[in-house]
């Protein structure tokens, strides 16, 4: 049984529309992220929440807004899409005070925007 | 700049072959990792390595802290070897988050 999951796993939108991509990780983890890997582009950390609260965020834009209405749960909301925010975005866990040696990932959320 | 480079860029290899994929990096860090993407794209975790060398079955990893550089080597490879091997560092001052390199593309041929 796959131990994050990701929903949906492909995703077409409309340039203007607003998505949400779901996250629940099931390891017990109290850290939760959210990285973005564009075409030839290296993964790039976005977010990252512990115990339900955001303790770092690398993304500019205010577009982006993670969600987390339960602790195993860090859903990502895209408001506005544009063509540019086409990428596959990876939720990620960890236990932080291990040293981010279990760190984890979902499968992924592919992401088109037309 | 990158903080993390990795080489080469891409490989081919015939399988049976070994190969040795490399990481530097330009920043203090607290750990170094190596990831397995599938052709699928989902990650897969094959060493947190802060330092020293580390062992896995085909797979060895090492990381020279001082040399600020990492290696992953993959002995008899194998067909089910091809996809993408990202290193990613955890730096001292950024908590949780992991850098990540672009990846070396390695593809094994049969």
């Amino acid at each position: 049984d796959p131990k994050i999951i990701q929903k949906p796993k492909y995703l077409v939108a409309v340039t203007g529309s607003e998505k949400i991509l779901i996250c629940e990780q099931y390891l017990g983890h109290n850290a939760m992220y959210w990285y973005r890997q564009s075409a030839k582009k290296p993964l790039e950390f976005m977010f990252s929440y512990s115990y339900q609260k955001l303790m770092d965020n690398q993304t500019a834009s205010s577009r982006f807004q993670p969600q987390s209405s339960k602790k195993n749960h860090l859903d990502l909301q895209i408001t506005a899409l544009k063509p540019d925010d086409s990428a596959t975005y990876f939720c990620a866990s960890s236990q932080t005070g291990r040293g981010n040696s279990d760190y984890t990932f979902g499968s992924g959320t592919r992401l088109l925007v037309i | 700049g990158q903080q993390v480079q990795q080489s080469p860029a891409s490989l081919v290899l015939q399988e049976g072959e070994n190969a040795e994929l490399q990481c530097n990096f330009s920043t203090s860090l607290n750990s170094m990792q190596w990831f397995y993407q599938r052709p699928g794209g989902s990650l897969v975790s094959l060493f947190y390595n802060p330092s020293g060398t580390k062992h896995s079955g085909r797979l060895t990893s090492t990381t020279v802290i001082k040399e600020r550089r990492s290696s992953l080597h993959i002995s008899s490879s194998q067909t089910t070897d091809s996809g993408t091997y990202l290193c990613a560092l955890e730096r001292n001052s950024a908590g949780n988050k992991l850098t990540f390199g672009i990846g070396t593309r390695v593809l094994v041929r049969p």
